[in-house]
């Protein structure tokens, strides 16, 4: 088996500034995700790739840039932080290719802005 | 796009009750459909999916059945446990192969012992 790990677990910045949430995987996965947690509105996509270096957006991805340094890893930032950006981000990751391949979600980081 | 609606935002139950969430999707052709749970302080994980119209998924005691002419795959347990209280999530996957998924907005069950 394998195991996301998300750092920090939780994030707390101050409004205006630019902070980034970590995400490792070590399932070997080509496709990793960001996806943003809010109450009552469910998982929505902000950021995705497919390969080391590749990015694309998803539904909610103003105000956010991402990176894929490496397979295993994939980082976001929230490029100026905003009090209504509290939310928890969840990365997950999956194997690239036929559709409905499960993804496996790290336990999520919690984005506190004061 | 793609969406997923789930009608029940909260649901309180007893053990032993009857569980129905229901989840509506709208897509092109064949979208593979997920139900995701996620327990406190854990992230989401899969509990079943169904790739083709009529076929069940099911897992743990809950299943569902992907249903083509009325655009839905509602989520059922003849008997829910406290132990079952979590958020459950219902999901499609896009034709792209990059398995995104589109989530519904969640339904907290809640199952009193």
């Amino acid at each position: 088996g394998g195991i996301i790990t998300q750092t920090p677990k939780f994030l707390i910045g101050q409004e205006g500034q630019k902070l980034t949430l970590k995400c490792q995987q070590n399932f070997n996965h080509d496709t990793m995700y960001w996806y943003r947690q809010d109450s009552g509105k469910g998982l929505r996509l902000i950021y995705y790739s497919i390969t080391e270096n590749d990015l694309q957006k998803g539904d909610l991805s103003e105000g956010y840039d991402a990176s894929r340094e490496k397979k295993s890893s994939f980082s976001l930032t929230v490029t100026s932080a905003q009090k209504n950006e509290m939310a928890v981000f969840l990365c997950a990751s999956s194997i690239q290719g036929a559709q409905g391949n499960t993804l496996y979600f790290g336990e999520g980081s919690r984005l506190i802005v004061v | 796009g793609d969406s997923v609606t789930q009608t029940e935002g909260q649901v309180a139950l007893s053990e032993e009750d009857f569980l129905t969430i229901h989840c509506n999707y709208s897509a092109s052709g064949y979208p593979t459909l997920f139900w995701y749970v996620q327990y406190p302080g854990e992230g989401p994980q899969l509990l079943f999916r169904a790739s083709r119209d009529k076929e069940k998924g099911s897992s743990r005691g809950f299943e569902a059945t992907y249903d083509k002419g009325t655009t839905s795959f509602h989520l059922r347990k003849a008997s829910v446990q406290e132990s079952d209280s979590a958020v459950y999530y219902c999901a499609l996957s896009d034709h792209g192969g990059n398995n995104k998924l589109t989530f519904g907005q969640g339904t907290v069950l809640s199952v009193i012992p």
